[in-house]
Order: structure tokens, then C-alpha cells, then sequence
């Protein structure tokens, strides 16, 4: 079985631009959900979809934003990027809600803001 | 506000010892407790866990201890490999969701 697969994996943008990153996530698994981690900050919660649907969300400015398509497959969106987002995007997926399953992780997106 | 912390950005420990790595946390809702390996390129991967019910859990050569009083947990690798060098994360959740990471603890295990 394939596992949670993120485009790009690397991605360089300057500030004021805004970004898509996407996620694909294990076959079976509807719940996706989006970290940034950043050093000495650790992984943060960003939201989770499960079912087209946002069920929780991080401590994040509205700039991010995300969603879910009908194949549980995700994007999540950065408008007007800062110097701060500077960060590795990873996304996990379950096959149920991430509160009660066990979360895969992709590689992750990294991107720098230039 | 930091509510899951690991104190200590990295560890260095002699291949076959044991690698302690702590963690701290100030909700005292949390009822699941995990940890995470993570090697560079690559997300992190599930490694152990733990209900707030028990104070021990353990698998093979790790083994997560959970001190609610102390709001504290802390895994224990035995003994330890240099393929167990990477970055572990602790993380927490509660009933309503998300889980809540902390920093992170890079170990080196030295051969």
C-alpha cells in the first residue's frame, strides 16, 4: 500500500506570494490532517479534514487555509507569505477521525520564503 | 504557550546503553500519550503509546513510562542502536482532538 505522498517536496517563494501545497493521502484513510514544523518549535497543528469537512484547527492567522476533495485528497493554502512561514509542511492521514486512529505521516513540503 | 515540552534539544549516548528522553506537559486533560521517530527527508513515524490509565507501556526495546502526579513521561530505548539516531517527538491529545507536539529530542547514538 502506498504511503501519504506531498507535492511539492520543495518549494521557494517570496514574501506577499502565496502558495498551494498538496497532499495525497494513504488509500482507505479519509482524515488528513496539516503540521508545521519549524526548529525549536516542534510540530504545530494546523487543522483536520476528515470527510471534505474541517474538524479542528490549529492556532494559525486565516492567511492558512485548507480542504478536502471528495477522494479525501488535500491542499492547503498560504496567502501572503512571511518570512516566518519558512517551515516543513507535513500532512498525516487515518483512516478515521485523528483522534482516535493512528496517524501516517508524508515526507513533508519544504518550503522557504525568501 | 507551550503545553507539550522536551527540555532537552539532544541526547548522545553510547551504542548498547540506555537513551532516556523526557517529556513534559501542563494539561492535565490529556488522556493519550505518543511518541515519534524522525529521520531527516522523511515524516515522522508512530512509535509507542500510552493511555492515561497506565503508567507503563512497552514494546521491545522501548518502553514509555507515564508519572501523571508529575505531569512527566519518558521513554527508555534498551539498548540502544546507532539506526535509533533521529529526532523524537512527544506528543499529547485529549478527547477532543488534536494532538499536541513538542519540540523534539535529536538522539545520536554513537557505535
Amino acid at each position: 500500500k502506498a504511503g501519504v505522498t506531498q507535492t511539492p517536496r520543495y518549494l521557494i517563494k517570496t514574501r506577499g506570494q502565496q502558495v498551494t501545497l498538496s497532499c495525497s493521502p494513504i488509500s482507505g484513510h479519509r482524515s488528513v490532517s496539516w503540521y508545521q514544523q519549524t526548529p525549536g518549535q516542534g510540530l504545530q497543528f494546523l487543522f483536520e479534514y476528515f470527510s471534505e469537512t474541517q474538524r479542528n484547527k490549529g492556532n494559525f492567522p486565516g492567511r492558512f487555509s485548507g480542504r478536502q476533495f471528495s477522494n479525501s485528497r488535500s491542499e492547503m493554502n498560504v496567502s501572503t507569505l512571511e518570512l516566518g512561514d519558512s517551515a516543513l509542511y507535513l500532512c498525516a492521514s487515518s483512516q478515521g477521525q485523528a483522534t482516535y486512529n493512528e496517524q501516517f505521516f508524508g515526507p513533508g513540503t519544504r518550503l522557504t520564503v525568501l | 504557550d507551550q503545553q507539550v515540552k522536551q527540555n532537552s534539544p539532544s541526547l548522545s549516548v553510547q551504542e548498547g546503553r540506555i537513551s532516556i528522553l523526557n517529556c513534559d506537559y501542563t494539561n492535565s486533560m490529556f488522556d493519550y500519550f505518543l511518541w515519534y521517530k524522525k529521520y531527516p527527508a522523511e515524516g515522522p513515524t508512530f512509535l509507542i503509546s500510552i493511555s492515561s490509565i497506565k503508567d507503563k507501556n512497552e514494546d521491545g526495546r522501548f518502553t514509555v513510562f507515564l508519572n501523571k502526579s508529575a505531569k512527566h513521561l519518558s521513554l527508555h530505548i534498551v539498548p540502544s542502536q546507532p539506526g535509533d539516531s533521529a529526532v523524537y517527538f512527544c506528543a499529547a491529545r485529549r478527547n477532543t482532538g488534536k494532538l499536541i507536539f513538542g519540540q523534539g529530542t535529536t538522539l545520536q547514538v554513537k557505535p
